[in-house]
């Protein structure tokens, strides 16, 4: 079964840095999306790309996070200077065209500012 | 208002025992899907059910979307079954996913 990749599955940064979390969606998928959580809470809405551009972001998605779709396969959440507060599992997610079709997670990043 | 809502929120059951795990959603969301979340955090997909019953082994889920909720049923609990349960679903008019806050479900031996 197709899966959504992502790598690396768990990261370690201090306050400040910059990180690069990375998909692979599914090949013949056309919209992408990242989710978070925060430890103990529920899944929360990022952003959403589709046709090389953002659809739709949510007040968390603020100026410090930007997504890139770089080439035919890659699909990155970069936040350019991490908080404490940014701490949390990032899991990418991908569909079909359609509405009629579930959505498929990956296996998420842990994110760890210290 | 409350868009998915789950119950209850922490099931705690001796191994072989059924479960049913409800989410009621509100008229603003449509096409549900279940997810477990294992240990490690992983999500998995179970269901995507708009609507209906659907069945995959020791599990199924039914949703009825006129009265605005689903069910997921699990039957002869393992202790591999424990993790949270996550219901969401589409928010009309975007194309955003909006979760409940889960159900933690822990299956002793």
């Amino acid at each position: 079964e197709p899966e959504v990749t992502q790598t690396p599955s768990h990261q370690v940064t201090q306050m400040g840095q910059e990180v690069i979390l990375r998909c692979v969606p599914i090949s013949n998928h056309l919209y992408f999306y990242w989710y978070r959580q925060i430890l103990g809470q529920k899944v929360e809405f990022l952003v959403s790309f589709y046709n090389n551009e953002i659809s739709e972001k949510s007040e968390i998605f603020d100026d410090q996070f930007s997504v890139e779709r770089p080439d035919g396969s890659n699909f990155t959440l970069k936040i350019r200077s991490t908080k404490l507060e940014d701490s949390a599992m990032y899991f990418c997610a991908s569909r079909e065209q359609g509405i009629s079709i579930g959505y498929t997670f990956g296996s998420g990043t842990r994110l760890t500012v210290v | 208002g409350i868009q998915v809502e789950q119950s209850p929120p922490d099931l705690i059951l001796q191994e072989g025992a059924n479960s049913t795990l409800r989410c009621n959603f509100s008229d603003s969301v449509n096409n549900l899907q279940w997810f477990h979340q294992n240990p490690w955090g992983q999500l998995i997909n179970l269901f995507y059910i708009p609507s209906g019953t659907k069945q995959n082994g020791r599990l199924s889920a039914t949703t009825v979307a006129t009265e605005r909720y689903s069910l997921l049923y699990i039957s002869s609990s393992q202790t591999t079954d424990s993790g949270v349960y996550f219901c969401a679903g589409i928010i009309q008019g975007a194309q955003k996913l909006v979760f409940g806050q889960g159900t933690r479900l822990t299956i002793n031996p």
